[in-house]
């Protein structure tokens, strides 16, 4: 299946500052790409997600950027708050054949007060 | 409102023994998966379905089956834990235009 690579694996930033994730896919055919948080004890929830039509996308503190030639998307936390502290996960998937969902491994986020 | 609901949320099972986990949704998606996580390895797929009746395997199908027997509910089956199963795992649903999964609340499985 797809191969979906996520740096960095651990992020530390202190409060206030930007905090960025970077993912990475293979299949070329990927063309939707959504961000998850996962906070301790609980299941991965949906925060933000792009399109392949789509470069970038903001839903208040968050910005997904999407660079298709490079195979690269990107997410972006500003102004950062210690509730941001979690596990993200980004994820490709290709609605051509079957509809899978691959993960990156994830990014522990802790945001310094 | 939407919903994946998991059972057990926690189990302890012996080396050797039968373990089902079972997952209901009540979303109406055609699809719904079995994602194991672990430290360090992120969520890796088992197991998943796109129609009722029918299975497909993941990136990690060996020793797990999955049984979907109506569009609601979708089970995990270990015929013979092993100490390497202990992980959480998650069920999600999604429906078939390629939105992002809902996930269960999880299952914390330790065999001993």
């Amino acid at each position: 299946g797809e191969q979906v690579e996520q740096l960095p694996s651990i992020l530390r930033v202190q409060e206030g500052s930007s905090a960025s994730i970077n993912c990475s896919y293979e299949d070329s055919a990927s063309n939707y790409f959504p961000w998850y948080k996962q906070e301790p004890g609980e299941n991965p929830k949906l925060i933000i997600d792009i399109r392949s039509n789509m470069e970038r996308k903001q839903i208040q503190e968050l910005i997904v950027l999407l660079d298709k030639k490079a195979k690269r998307f990107s997410l972006h936390i500003t102004d950062t708050q210690p509730g941001d502290s979690a596990m993200y996960f980004c994820a490709a998937s290709r609605d051509t054949g079957y509809q899978n969902f691959y993960f990156g491994k994830g990014t522990s986020l802790t945001v310094i007060p | 409102e939407a919903a994946v609901t998991q059972s057990p949320r926690s189990k302890v099972a012996v080396t050797g023994g039968k373990v089902t986990l079972s997952c209901h949704q009540t979303n109406n998606h055609d699809y719904m998966y079995w994602y194991r996580q672990d430290t360090g390895h992120g969520l890796r797929l088992i197991h998943y379905s796109y129609v009722a009746d029918s299975t497909e395997k993941g990136d990690i199908p060996d020793g797990y089956k999955a049984s979907r027997p109506s569009q609601e509910n979708f089970s995990l089956i270990l015929e013979l834990a092993s100490l390497s199963q202990t992980a959480v795992y998650f069920c999600a649903s999604s429906d078939n235009n390629n939105q992002a999964p809902l996930f269960g609340e999880g299952t914390r499985l330790s065999v001993l």
